[in-house]
């Protein structure tokens, strides 16, 4: 089955500082990723798609200069949250979806900013 | 109005209970719907696809009613391991491969 893998699976950095999230499809080219976030008891929420070799598109009200979003192949996505502050502590998690495998979810990256 | 509106629960059933979820869209033009299961601090992971004719798995049944817009999940012989957050998703025909979750529905099942 397809897998995919996001790491880290928790992080704790630093007001100030970047963090860098990586999901890879491990046994399938993965033609479009998306990256959700989830605060504690709300539902998740879309923050951009990312197509492999183009830009990344925003939801409204994602800063795109803030959540950098990377899609240089076909099994590898990152999400950098730069200038990190408390208010982006939550749980980031990635999909990817293959023309066989609909959508796969990676295991969820905990990010918490001091 | 939310895209997709679910009750948020908890849910509380003992063992061997038959609970029921219910979901609304907005998006009457959306294609797919899906209900998937997300354990505490945990990715969501699916549970089923929902048919316009229902279909059923095992001890899950989903069924969906386009005119109501409407969607719902019947799990029968609740077990403790069916313990998590039931998630609602539909994907808006309009935003091809996007999925727009609810808030999710918790169920607790208890000895």
């Amino acid at each position: 089955g397809a897998v995919v893998s996001q790491h880290p699976s928790w992080v704790i950095c630093k007001s100030g500082t970047s963090v860098k999230i990586e999901c890879r499809s491990l046994d399938f080219q993965a033609t479009t990723m998306f990256w959700y976030r989830q605060f504690p008891k709300q539902s998740l929420m879309l923050m951009a798609t990312s197509n492999e070799g183009s830009k990344a598109t925003y939801e409204q009200g994602v800063e795109k200069d803030k959540f950098l979003i990377n899609h240089a192949s076909l099994t590898l996505s990152t999400l950098t949250v730069t200038s990190a502050h408390p208010e982006d502590s939550s749980f980031y998690i990635c999909s990817a979806e293959g023309s066989n495998y609909g959508y796969t979810f990676g295991s969820g990256t905990r990010l918490t900013v001091v | 109005r939310k895209e997709v509106e679910q009750d948020p629960g908890p849910f509380n059933v003992p063992e061997g209970a038959t609970v029921a979820f219910n979901c609304t869209y907005s998006n009457s033009a959306s294609q797919s719907f899906f209900w998937y299961r997300q354990d505490c601090r945990k990715e969501p992971k699916l549970l089923m696809s929902v048919y316009s004719s229902g279909n059923e798995d095992g001890r899950f049944t989903a069924q969906l009613n386009r005119a109501s817009q409407y969607i719902s999940l019947l799990i029968r012989d609740s077990k403790l391991s069916d313990s998590a957050t039931y998630l609602c998703v539909v994907n808006p025909v309009d935003t091809a491969s996007k999925l727009t979750f609810g808030t999710g529905t918790r169920l607790q099942v208890t000895l």
